[in-house]
C-alpha cells in the first residue's frame, strides 16, 4: 500500500506571494491532519480535516487555510508570505483521526518551504 | 491542557549498548502516547503507541516502551543500540481534554557510534 504522498518536496517563494502544498493520505484513509515543523517551534498543529470538513484547527493566523476533497486528498494554503513561514510542512493521515483518540497518524516526507 | 516533554535534548550511546530516550507527559484525561523517528529530511515513522492494557509495548525496529502511570511517563527504550538508529525521535500524547488533539514534544536526537 502506497504511504502518504506530498507534493511539491522543495519550494521557494517571495514575501508576500502565496503558496498551496498537495497531500494524498494512504488509500483508505480519511483524515488529514497538516503540521508545521521549525527548528525553533519544533512541530505545531496546524488543522486536521475529516470528510471534507475541517475538524480541529492549531493556533495559527487566518493566513494559513486548508480544505480537503471527497476522495481525501488535501490542500494547504498560505497567503500573504512572511520569511517566519520558511519551514517544512508535513501531511499526516490516519483511518478515522478526530474522536478515534487511538488511531495512528502516518506521515508524509514533507514539503520544504523556503521564503526569501 | 496537554503536554509532552523530552528531558534530554541529545542522547549519545555506543553501539550495541542500551538506548533509552525519555517522556514525560501531562494530560487532563487519559493519555494515548506514541513515539515517532524522523531521519534526516525524511517525514515522522510510526515506531509504537500505548492505548491500554500492558505497560510494555513493543514496536517497530526492536524498540519498546514503558508505560508508567505514577511517573507519568513512556521512555522508548532499545536494549542494543545500532548506528542505523542515530536519528530524531519524537514523543506525542493526545487526549480526549484537548479534542485528541497530537502534541508532540520537542525531540531527541540520537547519535549512536560505532
Amino acid at each position: 500500500k502506497a504511504g502518504v504522498t506530498q507534493t511539491p518536496r522543495y519550494l521557494i517563494k517571495t514575501r508576500g506571494q502565496q503558496v498551496t502544498l498537495s497531500c494524498s493520505p494512504i488509500s483508505g484513509h480519511r483524515s488529514v491532519s497538516w503540521y508545521q515543523q521549525t527548528p525553533g517551534q519544533g512541530l505545531q498543529f496546524l488543522f486536521e480535516y475529516f470528510s471534507e470538513t475541517q475538524r480541529n484547527k492549531g493556533n495559527f493566523p487566518g493566513r494559513f487555510s486548508g480544505r480537503q476533497f471527497s476522495n481525501s486528498r488535501s490542500e494547504m494554503n498560505v497567503s500573504t508570505l512572511e520569511l517566519g513561514d520558511s519551514a517544512l510542512y508535513l501531511c499526516a493521515s490516519s483511518r478515522e483521526g478526530g474522536g478515534a483518540s487511538t488511531d495512528t497518524q502516518y506521515f508524509g516526507p514533507g514539503t520544504r518551504l523556503t521564503v526569501l | 491542557a496537554q503536554s509532552v516533554a523530552q528531558p534530554e535534548d541529545q542522547v549519545n550511546v555506543a553501539e550495541g549498548n542500551p538506548l533509552t530516550v525519555k517522556c514525560t507527559y501531562s494530560v487532563s484525561g487519559n493519555p494515548y502516547l506514541f513515539w515517532y523517528v524522523q531521519y534526516p529530511n525524511r517525514g515522522l515513522q510510526f515506531l509504537l503507541k500505548y492505548i491500554t492494557g500492558d505497560n510494555l509495548v513493543k514496536g517497530s525496529y526492536g524498540f519498546e516502551a514503558e508505560f508508567n502511570k505514577s511517573q507519568t511517563s513512556f521512555h522508548l527504550k532499545k536494549p542494543s543500540a545500532l548506528v542505523s538508529d542515530s536519528a530524531l525521535y519524537f514523543c506525542a500524547v493526545r487526549d480526549s481534554a484537548n479534542d485528541y488533539k497530537l502534541s508532540f514534544g520537542a525531540g531527541t536526537t540520537v547519535t549512536v557510534r560505532a
